[in-house]
């Protein structure tokens, strides 16, 4: 069955970048009938959509990356389909991105229906 | 602040039946697909409900979905203390090209 990997730093500090991976097994990446995305959960909070990437190689849909707006100017998702993974890379980082990092695959109806375990991600000094 | 607005919590007696609401606007839940999830404080949250009213295999008929127009609801019957947990909306807005989620909505079983 699918499954989702994330993996990277559980620590940074503030105005450095986050870079996450999201490695998927059990299935292909490449897909016409989804998307991957990244959704982030704050201690104690709810969850946050952050980006969706649908695989650039594939042109049946028109537009390949959707970005929180709130997040759009720090945020890059990305697709490296030779090793069936999606990456997030966050730059300049303080301490209210500190939260559970989640990966998931994204259906076209966008529901999310397979989630990595999540990774918690802490920025502090 | 979320886009979408849950209740904060909502209870019921084992046996009984709940309802969790979920309202958004005419750019997201009125123009797309809902999907809900449950969340067990430190687990990843888990697809219950996608496409309004569908469930994933595995998910027993005790759950269900609908929407009308801007607004949505999860229902769940025959309440276990299993289900106790927090319970998200979730949409896609089509103004914003963006996911948007609910606030969750913490459960308590009685």
């Amino acid at each position: 069955q699918l499954q989702l990997q994330e993996s990277g730093p559980g620590l940074i500090k503030p105005s450095e970048t986050l870079s996450l991976t999201c490695t998927v097994s059990g299935g292909s990446i490449r897909s016409r009938n989804y998307y991957w995305g990244w959704i982030r959960q704050p201690p104690g909070k709810g969850l946050e959509w952050i980006a969706n990437i649908y695989d650039t190689d594939i042109t049946y849909h028109s537009g390949s990356t959707f970005y929180n707006p709130s997040l759009r100017s720090r945020v890059t998702i990305s697709v490296d389909t030779s090793k069936n993974q999606f990456s997030l890379r966050l730059i300049s980082v303080t301490a209210a991105d500190t939260a559970v990092y989640y990966c998931a695959r994204v259906s076209l109806g966008a529901a999310f229906d397979s989630w990595g375990q999540g990774t918690l991600v802490t920025v502090s000094s | 602040q979320p886009v979408l607005t849950q209740p904060p919590s909502v209870s019921a007696a084992t046996g009984q039946k709940v309802t969790i609401s979920c309202s958004g606007s005419s750019s997201d839940i009125g123009k797309n697909y809902v999907s809900w999830y449950q969340q067990v404080p430190g687990t990843a949250p888990k697809l219950l409900i996608y496409d309004n009213n569908q469930r994933p295999s595995g998910i027993p008929d005790r759950f269900s979905g609908a929407k009308s127009g801007t607004s949505a609801t999860l229902g769940i019957i025959g309440l276990q203390t299993g289900d106790e947990a927090n319970y998200y909306c979730a949409t896609w807005d089509s103004t914003l090209s963006a996911g948007v989620f609910g606030g969750g909505t913490k459960l308590t079983v009685l």
